[in-house]
């Protein structure tokens, strides 16, 4: 079935250095695509959003970048801090009572 | 401070008895969701409910009941036909029109 995938389960990174995760997604009738940050044993929490008719969102420190024709999403973190090491997910709507489909997570740990 | 509840933290049962784990959200949100994750995996649906007093199966609702009695409360029983409930067992809601789930600090589960 059509799903959200992550394409690498662990991403280190120096700290200071930019972070980019990526993620591939195969359902082209999304329209809404979201980033969350899950630290060990809590839930997950937003980070940023992008709708399909948008291309690149920035927020605090990320980036959000959609690629519609190879379905490809990607977070960029900016000057990659200690307290960024978490499992990032990307998750997309499917388009119909607000359900989210998760890829698997990359797990991104920082190095001092 | 507006948010989502879940209870217990951690939780430990026998197996072959069902237990109910608790979510409450105070954000006047229509939509709750609850999600199983497993180690090193993403974030599968069980159910979700748009309205009160209505609810549909998501993708792993085997061996799961929920009820919604009030729109604060989305209460998820884990019942003794579910094979394998050891699991850390997220909620999540979203306003009306929202994409944006927000999501509960977690309850683990661990059946003995």
């Amino acid at each position: 079935g059509e799903s959200v995938g992550l394409h690498l389960p662990t991403l280190s990174v120096q700290e200071g250095d930019n972070s980019i995760i990526n993620c591939a997604y195969s359902n082209s009738a999304s329209d809404y695509f979201i980033w969350y940050k899950q630290e060990s044993g809590k839930g997950p929490q937003f980070i940023i959003d992008i709708r399909s008719n948008m291309d690149k969102r920035q927020g605090q420190r990320v980036t959000v970048l959609l690629n519609k024709t190879v379905k490809h999403l990607s977070l960029q973190i900016a000057a990659t801090q200690p307290g960024d090491s978490a499992v990032y997910f990307c998750a997309e709507n499917l388009g119909h009572d607000y359900k989210l489909s998760f890829g698997a997570g990359t797990t991104v740990t920082v190095r001092a | 401070d507006g948010g989502i509840t879940q209870s217990p933290k951690y939780l430990f049962r026998k197996e072959g008895q069902n237990v109910t784990l608790s979510c409450e959200q105070n954000l006047n949100h229509d939509a709750m969701y609850w999600y199983r994750q497993d180690p090193g995996q993403g974030l599968r649906l069980i159910y979700y409910s748009q309205i009160v007093n209505d609810f549909q199966k998501g993708d792993i609702a085997e061996g799961y009941s929920v009820s919604r009695e009030k729109k604060e409360s989305f209460p998820l029983t884990v019942t003794s036909a579910q094979k394998n409930p050891t699991a850390f067992y997220l909620c999540a809601s979203t306003g009306t029109g929202g994409n944006e789930q927000f999501f509960g600090p977690g309850t683990r589960l661990t059946v003995l």
